[in-house]
């Protein structure tokens, strides 16, 4: 399988503070993608780091990718209330996208 | 420019009837993907469609199960004679056909569908 786990399974910070959560997988990838699930709703991409990338960055989203440990993090600076979701990677290569259990981030205003 | 478009939002059924769940992807978009979702749980796959053709449905339970996606139309997900475990939100994908699998695209999901089996 290549399910991506995700870790930890539930965060909870202050706003403001910086928010890491880490991704790992089983077998070779294209491509690793996260996305974001607010309570209740669907799913939204964030960003997609591809397998030559070690990282990427998009706004206050910074993804880091090592194809060697089969990991990758992500990470959100500056944490806000709104940042409150389930945070999911997913992966796969020539397969339907397989996503992990996913981190649950609360952000106290 | 409507997203992917899934209805009904909520539905709820007794034990042994039908649920039919709708799903229309963003426009441009010729590939339907869907999932289902246990509450504190991910996303499992379940079926992956082009229109008039299944591409890969290995995620779908063997019996009760079913899922099209017609030349007009909306891609439907169907269950027959619901059980209690079928109880999920299932979520409904789209994605360009850039590539033969996701695992080169971008996803663009729906709000779900919420089965309730009472």
């Amino acid at each position: 399988s290549q399910q991506g786990e995700e870790d930890p399974q539930a965060l909870s910070i202050q706003e403001g503070e910086n928010a890491t959560m880490n991704c790992s997988y089983k077998t070779s990838i294209n491509n690793l993608q996260w996305y974001r699930q607010n309570s209740g709703r669907g799913l939204v991409h964030l960003i997609l780091i591809r397998s030559n990338e070690r990282e990427k960055h998009s706004g206050r989203l910074r993804v880091t990718l090592d194809t060697s440990k089969k990991s990758s993090s992500l990470l959100i600076t500056a944490s806000r209330a709104a940042d409150t979701a389930s945070y999911f990677c997913a992966t796969g290569r020539n397969t339907p996208l397989v996503f992990g259990k996913g981190t649950r981030l609360s952000v106290i205003a | 420019n409507a997203g992917v478009m899934q209805n009904p939002r909520h539905l709820v059924r007794r034990r042994g009837q039908e649920a039919r769940l709708r799903c229309s992807p963003m426009k441009g978009h010729s590939h339907v993907y869907w999932y289902r979702q246990l509450p504190e749980e991910g996303l499992k796959f379940m079926v992956y469609l082009q229109k008039e053709n299944i591409i890969d449905e290995s995620g779908m339970p063997k019996e009760r199960f079913s899922a099209e996606f017609p030349k007009e139309g909306p891609s439907i997900l169907r269950i027959q004679q619901v059980v209690r475990g079928d109880s999920a939100a299932y979520f409904c994908a789209s994605s360009p056909a850039r590539a033969q699998y996701s695992g080169a695209n971008v996803l663009t999901f729906g709000a779900g569908s919420r089965l309730t089996v009472l």
